[in-house]
C-alpha cells in the first residue's frame, strides 16, 4: 500500500471557525510534512514530523497547529484562518530524513490534498 | 540564494513526439534531483531520482540527464501520449536535512 490518505478533500470555512485536516499513511513511514501549495506555485514546506516529533516549523504562523498523534497520523489544526491562507494543502511522508547515503528515503509520497477555501 | 527555474510557459506538442522539459538551479550543490509528475488538484507523484554522480537515470519511456557543471536536469518523455498531459516538477534537496525543495513546475500538453 503506497497510498496516503488526507481528509476531507474539500473544506470551506470562515476566518472564526476552527477545523482540522487529517492525514494517514500505513506504509511505515517515519516522516511526516505538511505543505501549502497556491496555484501555478511549487509546493512549500510548512511542516516536517520525524518519529513523531516535530523536527521543522518553517516559520508558519500560530493559526496553523501540527499534531502527529502516532507514527500513521498527522492532524493540521486550524483556527483564525485569513483568505489568503486558502489554498491546497498536502501531506507526505518518506521513509525518514536521510542524512546522508540513503537518499531515496527523501521520496515524498503525497495525498491528494485538501481545497481549502476561507471566507 | 538559492533557485529553482523551470519554464513556467506550457509546453505543447503532438502526441508520439518527444517531450523535453528544463530545470535549472542556482546556489545550489545537490545530492540529488527528482522529478514529480501532478495532476490538477492533485498530490505529485514521484517519477524519477537521480544522484548528484549519476549522469542519465532511464524508466520506461522517462529519461532523466544531470549536469552538475551546467547546474540543470532535463526530463524526457519518449512517444507521449495524451496521458502524459500534466506539470511536471523538479525537486532538489535543500542541504543538511535532504528534504527537497520543489520547482514551480512545466505544465505539459500532448496534443492527439
Amino acid at each position: 500500500d503506497t497510498e496516503v490518505t488526507q481528509t476531507p478533500k474539500h473544506l470551506v470555512m470562515g476566518m472564526t471557525n476552527k477545523k482540522s485536516l487529517k492525514c494517514e499513511q500505513h506504509m511505515g513511514h517515519r516522516a511526516m510534512y505538511w505543505y501549502k501549495q497556491k496555484a501555478k506555485k511549487p509546493p512549500e514546506l510548512m511542516f516536517v514530523y520525524s518519529y513523531e516529533k516535530l523536527s521543522i516549523n518553517e516559520s508558519v504562523p500560530s493559526r496553523f497547529s501540527p499534531e502527529c498523534p502516532n507514527s500513521s497520523l498527522l492532524n493540521l489544526h486550524l483556527h483564525a484562518l485569513q483568505p489568503e491562507d486558502s489554498a491546497l494543502y498536502l501531506c507526505a511522508s518518506s521513509q525518514g530524513l536521510a542524512s546522508g547515503g540513503i537518499l531515496a528515503k527523501n521520496i515524498q509520497y503525497f495525498g491528494a490534498g485538501t481545497r481549502l477555501s476561507v471566507l | 540564494s538559492q533557485k529553482i527555474e523551470q519554464n513556467s510557459e506550457a509546453l505543447n506538442i503532438q502526441e508520439g513526439k518527444t517531450a523535453t522539459l528544463t530545470c535549472n538551479y542556482t546556489n545550489y550543490s545537490p545530492a540529488y534531483l527528482q522529478w514529480y509528475r501532478q495532476d490538477p488538484g492533485r498530490g505529485p507523484v514521484f517519477l524519477l531520482l537521480i544522484r548528484e554522480n549519476e549522469k542519465e537515470k532511464r524508466k520506461e519511456r522517462l529519461k532523466v540527464t544531470f549536469d552538475t557543471t551546467l547546474k540543470q536536469s532535463l526530463f524526457h518523455i519518449t512517444a507521449s501520449q495524451p496521458a502524459d498531459s500534466a506539470t511536471y516538477l523538479c525537486a532538489l534537496d535543500g542541504g543538511g536535512s535532504y528534504i527537497p525543495t520543489f520547482g514551480r513546475g512545466t505544465s505539459l500538453i500532448v496534443h492527439p
